[in-house]
Order: structure tokens, then C-alpha cells, then sequence
């Protein structure tokens, strides 16, 4: 039980153009979300909180401009990338809480963005 | 607030030979404890949590951790490694009770040679 699904897993696009990053949680309700971002050999940086129905919760220096997360569904997120830069490539993963817990999070399997 | 430290970047090790991956954390509240397994390319599995009770941890793949609260560690262990054990290993803690979201170490690299 407990999967969550992360599409897509690689992309790669022109400097200047958006893209979006889905999160679905496969067989549970994910009330809240969550996205990092990792650069090479370095942790998750927590990036947003995603509250399902409300607006998302950015931590400090986040552009919430840039990267727009929208969570309409018990089992939908997705994070938008807008008008992408090279600074923007990286690792993006999403996490999904099965329960009220947020310290138990299950994980997708990432997506690796590369920005030309 | 509180903060991890993986003293380690980089383990390597022999395959069948035993592993510790170190973790340490300061906080000054009680605390849940985490180690995460990510292989190339993806994202992290948990291994195995304390949240309370025992403080020798079992988890997935043969792995277990020990929390020792006079000390602030929760070290990672598996007596013989294979191959497939090559992989990014994070430890994470949160404050315990289930609103705080955990904070990650830096990782660290385990890599098992033939």
C-alpha cells in the first residue's frame, strides 16, 4: 500500500517554457502533499507544503511565482515549473501523507528536469 | 528546530562485510527518527522509524538502527551487505507527534564492491 506515482520521470525542455509535474497518491487520500528539491549529491530541500483545497504553504526563498503547485484532489498535485531556466534543473520529488501524520510521507520516484 | 548530521559522505565497503551508516540530531524536544534508502535515479524508500517503545529498530532489506538518547544518534546497520545495498541513505527527524514534518541529513553514499 501506499504508493505514490511521479510523472513524468525525466524532461527535458527549452529555456522559457513551462512544465508540469504531476504527484498522484495510488491508493490511499493524501490530504497534504509535499515537493523537494535535490541537487547532485546533496539532500531534499523541502520546497512546499500542498494542502488539498487551499493554497500551498511555500518555505522561506521559494519563488511561489515560479513554481505554482496546485493540489484540487484527495490524490492529484502537480508543481509547475514556469518559464524554466537552466538555474532550474534538478531533481524535484513529491511525497504524499497517507494519514493526519506529516512525519510518515511516502514518495515518488522523482523527476529529473533538465533545462536547455 | 532540529538538525541531523551524517558524519559520513561516503562509506565503501566489501560485499558480506558488515556496514554502519552514522547519524547524529540535536533537538531539544522529543524526536521520531528515519532513514530513507534512495537508489540512483529515484526517490526514497523509507527503511525503518522509531517512533517509540524499543529502541533497536528492524527494518526492509536486513537493516536496523539503534536509538541511543543520551548520545542523540540513530545508526544504521546491516552485519553482511550485497551489491544491491549501493545507494544514497538519508536520515531524517522530526519532532514527535504527527504535524512536523521531518528534517533530512545531507546523505550518505554507501558503495559495496565485489
Amino acid at each position: 500500500g501506499a504508493v505514490v506515482s511521479q510523472h513524468p520521470s525525466r524532461v527535458i525542455c527549452k529555456s522559457g517554457t513551462s512544465v508540469k509535474i504531476e504527484c498522484r497518491s495510488l491508493d490511499f487520500q493524501a490530504t497534504t502533499m509535499f515537493w523537494y528539491r535535490q541537487f547532485p549529491k546533496q539532500s531534499l530541500m523541502l520546497m512546499a507544503t500542498s494542502n488539498e483545497g487551499s493554497k500551498a504553504t511555500y518555505e522561506q526563498g521559494v519563488e511561489k511565482d515560479k513554481f505554482l503547485i496546485n493540489h484540487a484532489s484527495l490524490t492529484l498535485s502537480t508543481l509547475t515549473v514556469t518559464s524554466a531556466h537552466p538555474e532550474d534543473s534538478s531533481f524535484y520529488i513529491c511525497s504524499a501523507c497517507a494519514g493526519a501524520a506529516k512525519n510518515i510521507q511516502y514518495f515518488g520516484a522523482g523527476t529529473r528536469l533538465s533545462v536547455l | 528546530a532540529q538538525s541531523v548530521t551524517q558524519l559520513d559522505s561516503q562509506v565503501p565497503v566489501f560485499e558480506e562485510a558488515p556496514v554502519e551508516l552514522r547519524c547524529n540530531y540535536s533537538s531539544s524536544v522529543s524526536v521520531y527518527l528515519f532513514w530513507y534508502v534512495q537508489y540512483p535515479n529515484q526517490g526514497l524508500q523509507l527503511l525503518l522509524k522509531y517512533l517509540s517503545g524499543s529502541t533497536l529498530v528492524k527494518g526492509i532489506n536486513g537493516f536496523e538502527a539503534e536509538f541511543n538518547k543520551s548520545q542523540t544518534s540513530f545508526h544504521l546497520r546491516k552485519p553482511s551487505v550485497h551489491i544491491s545495498d549501493t545507494a544514497e541513505y538519508f536520515c531524517a527527524v522530526s519532532e514527535s507527534g504527527g504535524s512536523y514534518i521531518p528534517t533530512f541529513g545531507r546523505g550518505t553514499s554507501l558503495i559495496v564492491h565485489p
